[in-house]
């Protein structure tokens, strides 16, 4: 099963960019890169995902290498609620089998 | 719409018992996945059930089972209790036909003592 590295943590200041690095060098041609958050206390919850184009949504963008071995989940203007623990995970097509890795934990201060 | 619940949210068991949690997905959802996290090895897939079948199933012992009602209500069990069963199991759903995004529940906190 492919394999996520994400940076352990990182810090923002709030109103500001940040972006989250993600490396999936072993992705293979049929994995979707999908992205989660885990607020504290809570369930992970969905945020982005995409297979080879840059995607965008309301909650954040996702820009993904040409060679698909990294991405970046990018929120455009951190709030103190988006800190949370931040996961990208592989999943192989037509399969709901999600493997998160260790993800990174954002803390945004104001 | 109502969110994924499970219950109970907290439990206590000692060592060789067995435990069953149980998770509603939300209304019209047929998929449940279920995950184990815990400090030391994150978030772990345990297994997928589909309209009352299991469809994937993630690396863990047979001690950890589990099952889907008709109605796409799901309960995880887990037999002969280990010190190291203590997490925090999560379980998800998701609309027929879409792999995209998945709902989970808040967890229930087990504690194996």
């Amino acid at each position: 099963d492919a394999k996520t590295t994400q940076p352990n943590s990182m810090e923002s200041n709030e109103e500001e960019p940040v972006h989250l690095p993600c490396n999936h060098s072993t992705i293979s041609g049929t994995d979707y890169i999908h992205w989660y958050r885990q607020l504290p206390s809570q369930g992970p919850e969905y945020v982005i995902h995409g297979l080879t184009s840059n995607v965008n949504n309301r909650m954040a963008s996702l820009a993904i290498a040409e060679d698909r071995k990294s991405s970046t989940l990018i929120l455009h203007r951190a709030t103190l609620r988006d800190a949370a623990v931040y996961y990208c995970i592989l999943r192989r097509y037509n399969f709901n089998k999600f493997y998160f890795g260790s993800g990174t934990k954002l803390n945004v201060k104001p | 719409k109502a969110g994924v619940t499970q219950t109970p949210r907290y439990l206590i068991k000692t060592r060789g018992q067995q435990v069953t949690l149980s998770c509603s997905p939300i209304s019209g959802h047929r998929s449940v996945s279920w995950y184990q996290q815990t400090p030391g090895q994150g978030l772990q897939f345990l297994f997928e059930y589909f309209s009352e079948t299991q469809r994937n199933k993630g690396n863990f012992p047979g001690r950890f089972s589990g099952r889907q009602f008709s109605n796409s209500r799901s309960e995880m069990n887990v037999s002969t209790l280990e010190l190291g069963d203590s997490a925090l199991y999560l379980c998800a759903s998701r609309g027929t036909g879409s792999y995209n995004e998945q709902f989970f529940g808040p967890g229930t906190r087990l504690t194996v003592l």
